[in-house]
């Protein structure tokens, strides 16, 4: 079975460019969720998707970055513009009901911001 | 605030030398402990989910454990391969949300 499937997996960008990072969560799947990791802060989560609906987006760093899901099978993330402090792995994750389902995680999208 | 705490942050073994990794947790109605191990350049591999206290789960050489303030991940006569970063992750019904620990990097020499 696929699992979560996440591009580009490793992007190179310039200060003030848009990215945008894409995810396919696991079919059937009804919660979608972005995580961002750096050595610094570990694994945060930046916001997640019930229905393809934002349920919290309370870790959004900032303006600059959102997220959209227009159908269930699809979701994207966009950081615009981007900084270098920007740069960070960032993971899609999908599970089947949440509150303690398992949650399954991509590969992740490799961001570099110079 | 739901929060979770790893250690150690980093530990060295001998291939065959058992240990145990901590995560001690502060968290508003648990509904889940989760392990997950990181291999570098992947994302988190699921191995574990824990519900209640004194639940206890076994893959191969891994077992995990939970009370109400900590879980163990226990590592027995462990090999070169299993190497990697061990996260633990916590479901707490405050936050409604996975919350993650910074990890422990397990390095096992031959």
């Amino acid at each position: 079975d696929a699992g979560v499937i996440q591009s580009p997996r490793h992007e190179v960008t310039e200060m003030g460019q848009e990215v945008t990072l894409r995810c396919k969560p696991i079919s059937g799947h009804d919660y979608l969720f972005w995580y961002r990791q750096t050595m610094m802060r570990g694994l945060e989560l930046l916001i997640y998707f019930n229905n393809n609906v934002p349920i919290d987006d309370s870790g959004m760093p900032e303006d600059r970055f959102s997220a959209k899901m227009p159908n269930a099978s699809f979701s994207t993330l966009k950081i615009q513009p981007s900084e270098p402090r920007d740069s960070a792995v960032y993971f899609c994750a999908s599970s089947f009901g949440g509150g303690g389902n398992t949650i399954y995680f991509g590969e992740g999208s490799w961001l570099t911001v110079v | 605030e739901d929060q979770v705490t790893q250690s150690p942050e980093a530990l060295r073994l001998q291939e065959g030398e058992s240990s145990s990794l901590n995560c001690s947790y502060t968290v508003s109605g648990l509904r889940g402990l989760f392990w997950y191990r990181q291999d570098p350049g992947k994302g988190p591999e699921f191995l574990f989910t824990l519900y209640s206290a004194g639940e206890e789960k076994e893959k191969e050489r891994l077992k995990a454990t939970l009370t109400k303030k900590e879980s163990f991940l226990h590592i027995t006569a462990p090999k070169p391969e299993d190497s990697a970063t061990y996260l633990c992750a916590v479901w707490g019904g405050a936050t409604n949300k996975l919350i993650f620990g910074t990890g422990t990097l397990l390095a096992v020499q031959p």
